[in-house]
């Protein structure tokens, strides 16, 4: 059975940074790409960033370039994202989805529960 | 970057109702699109792919057409369990984008 689990969300304040982890299972985490999607309260999704299987092509909405790094590490089957300089608008709940393809991003088939980041001061 | 429009943004129907959810893309994404089903406090769902192919386990009640710029998720008969709020994404660039959603209310 697939599972996400993410961690690493909370209050933060603007300006701050903060790293969310997700942890994968019950598939081969190497072989497929990841993404990070957020909603903020009331709203719809946004997709964040997305990284391939390999690690080597990562591509980020233009909200977050230059602020958030997503990462992975297939030995440990965990997906990251690094997100520095926060803003309030930042404030979501950011959600680990694993996508069908490997190198190429495209849609997602399973999702974590969520973790909620809030940036306040 | 290519900006997905759904509409209507909320829509009332009653058990049993056909229910049509349209979604248009500012440029074309080809079939590159998907649905999702998201219900309060809980991570979407993936209903639909490649414009038009339900995904596993999917009720054959939901289904998917279009290509190009406009799409459409039709409910043939909707069921308690549809009230929910549903979501297209385009995949045809590396920028994804989701539509704004459509709620399904009673």
């Amino acid at each position: 059975e697939v599972q996400l689990l993410e961690s690493g969300g909370g209050l933060v304040q603007p300006g701050g940074s903060l790293r969310l982890s997700c942890a994968a299972s019950g598939f081969t985490f190497s072989s497929y790409a990841m993404s990070w999607v957020r909603q903020a309260p009331g709203r719809g999704l946004e997709w964040v960033s997305a990284i391939s299987g390999s690690g080597g092509s990562t591509h980020y909405a233009d909200s977050v370039k230059g602020r958030f790094t997503i990462s992975r590490d297939n030995s440990k089957s965990t997906l990251y994202l690094q997100m520095n300089s926060l803003r309030a608008e930042d404030t979501a709940v950011y959600y680990c989805a694993k996508d069908r393809s490997f190198g190429v991003v495209t849609y997602f088939d399973f999702w974590g529960q969520g973790t909620l980041v809030t940036a306040s001061s | 970057d290519i900006q997905m429009t759904q509409s209507p943004s909320t829509l009332s129907a009653s058990v049993g109702d056909r229910v049509t959810i349209t979604c248009r893309a500012s440029h074309s994404v080809n079939t590159w699109l998907a649905w999702y089903q998201q219900k309060p406090g809980k991570a979407p769902n993936l209903l639909i792919y490649q414009a038009s192919i339900l995904e596993t386990g999917v009720p054959s009640r939901f289904s998917g057409s279009g290509s190009g710029t406009e799409f459409t998720l039709t409910i043939s008969s909707l069921q308690p369990d549809d009230f929910a709020t549903y979501y297209c994404q385009q995949y045809n660039t590396y920028s994804l984008a989701f539509g704004g959603g459509t709620k399904v209310e009673i």
